[in-house]
């Protein structure tokens, strides 16, 4: 399967703890994406990069929030000192950098904070 | 700013109903690309459809179609002769960068159940 991947699928941490997903794009694609989705809502954009350039961060993107992508290839996304509050799922996508080009997701990582 | 919007949380039809999705859009470039997903419950966004600001010519595909308005900003979606399988949560997005692929935006979604 040549997909988005996603791992840990779900995720259930204790307040104060840190976690990091990981994330594989397609893999001829320069774009990657991180969302946070919460239960009934649409995706929401937290940052995306082009290759290893990370280019934009949503303010949603607290200074807990770190995402890398050191080689262009696969990202990790790091919470810091988890809260209740960021319990969601955590979508990446991926694409190919044409103009108007689409995105394509993986399944995501759900994450529970007790 | 952009803007998605989605009035209509929730549609339950039975199944071989035709049934239309609203997709209402705001921004302010010229140039923008509207999308379709597809959130089945097991949760993987499934990319349906991609439209770009120039073409609002109408698409079909099988059962699935799409009404492209820019008059009216509206990017509308139909199932025809729904399916059970049809039933999912469906997200309309929009992306105005010029080089496209920047940021998505996406509306809050409709829940479509279709009942057997």
């Amino acid at each position: 399967d040549t997909g988005v991947s996603q791992n840990p699928r779900h995720k259930i941490t204790k307040r104060g703890q840190n976690v990091t997903f990981r994330c594989d794009p397609i893999s001829e694609h320069n774009r990657l994406y991180w969302y946070r989705q919460t239960l009934g809502q649409g995706p929401e954009f937290l940052t995306y990069f082009q290759n290893e350039a990370q280019l934009e961060k949503s303010r949603l993107l607290s200074d807990r929030f770190s995402a890398e992508r050191p080689k262009g290839s696969f990202s990790t996304l790091e919470i810091q000192r988890t809260e209740q509050g960021d319990s969601a799922m955590y979508l990446c996508a991926s694409s190919s950098g044409t103009p108007g080009d689409t995105q394509y997701f993986g399944p995501g990582t759900r994450l529970t904070v007790l | 700013a952009q803007k998605v919007t989605q009035a209509q949380t929730e549609i339950s039809v039975v199944e071989k109903e035709d049934v239309t999705l609203d997709c209402v859009y705001e921004t302010r470039d010229t140039t923008y690309y509207l999308f379709w997903y597809k959130q089945p419950p097991s949760g993987e966004l499934v990319f349906l459809i991609r439209r770009n600001s120039f073409d609002e010519q109408n698409e079909i595909s099988g059962r699935y179609s799409w009404n492209f308005q820019k008059s009216t900003s509206s990017f509308n979606f139909t199932i025809t002769a729904s399916q059970v399988v049809d039933s999912a949560v469906y997200f309309c997005a929009l992306s105005e960068a010029p080089t496209g692929g920047f940021k998505t935006i996406f509306g809050a979604g409709t829940r479509l159940f279709v009942k057997a």
